[in-house]
């Protein structure tokens, strides 16, 4: 089957310093990929969705100055958190959808921690 | 209220039980996906179901429109099936969002 990766797929960062999170697609071109953050124990919260060529949709309450992301081709995408904090640290979730639209694949995840 | 509910919360099963897991939602949909997160996070998607029934191996899901619901049933469990189940559905419309349900957590024991 399809299969999307992240990289890394852990982090442990300074307070202050920026983390960039790679999405890719391996064998198949994602038309939209979506950016998730999961809270231990709590489901997953849509952060944003970005169309390859065209800026994100952040979701409400996600600061897009702080999680930056881009989505360059169709086969990559990537979330950058800006000037960490601790309240930052969260495992974060890629996924995409390739032109067959209903079938969606997850990234295996990045955990970030921010000391 | 969360549109997508799944019962039970957690559920203790032993080794070789034959396991329902249940989604409820309240609109109508496109889609329904059952995903599998093991500890240590990676998200696997088992099912993408819009009407009927699927199987995969000991997994079934199976999902009713006119009643909005789904199940996922796992035959002849084993402990590696220990993971948490969620259920997250695409409803109508141009939005490709999905909706989480806040998913079940399975321990089978040997």
């Amino acid at each position: 089957g399809a299969v999307v990766s992240q990289h890394p797929s852990w982090v442990i960062c300074k307070s202050g310093t920026s983390v960039k999170i790679e999405c890719r697609s391996l064998d198949f071109q994602a038309t939209t990929m979506f950016w998730y953050r999961q809270f231990p124990k709590q489901s997953l919260m849509l952060m944003a969705t970005s169309n390859e060529g065209s800026k994100a949709t952040y979701e409400q309450g996600v600061e897009k100055d702080k999680f930056l992301i881009n989505h360059a081709s169709l086969t990559l995408s990537t979330l950058t958190v800006t000037s960490a904090h601790p309240e930052d640290s969260s495992f974060y979730i890629c996924s995409a959808i390739g032109l067959a639209v209903d079938t969606q694949y997850f990234g295996p995840g990045t955990r970030l921690t921010v000391l | 209220k969360n549109e997508v509910e799944q019962s039970p919360q957690n559920l203790t099963a032993q080794e070789g039980e034959f396991i329902t897991i249940n989604c409820s939602y309240s609109v109508g949909i496109s889609a329904l996906h059952w995903l599998q997160q093991h500890p240590g996070g990676g998200i696997v998607s088992l099912f993408m179901l819009s009407s009927g029934k699927k199987k995969h191996g000991r997994l079934i899901a199976t999902i009713n429109i006119q009643e909005k619901h789904s199940s996922l049933h796992i035959t002849a469990s084993h402990p590696r099936d220990s993971a948490v189940y969620i259920c997250a559905v695409r409803f109508g419309g141009a939005t490709n969002k999905l909706i989480f349900g806040t998913g079940t957590l399975l321990a089978v024991q040997p």
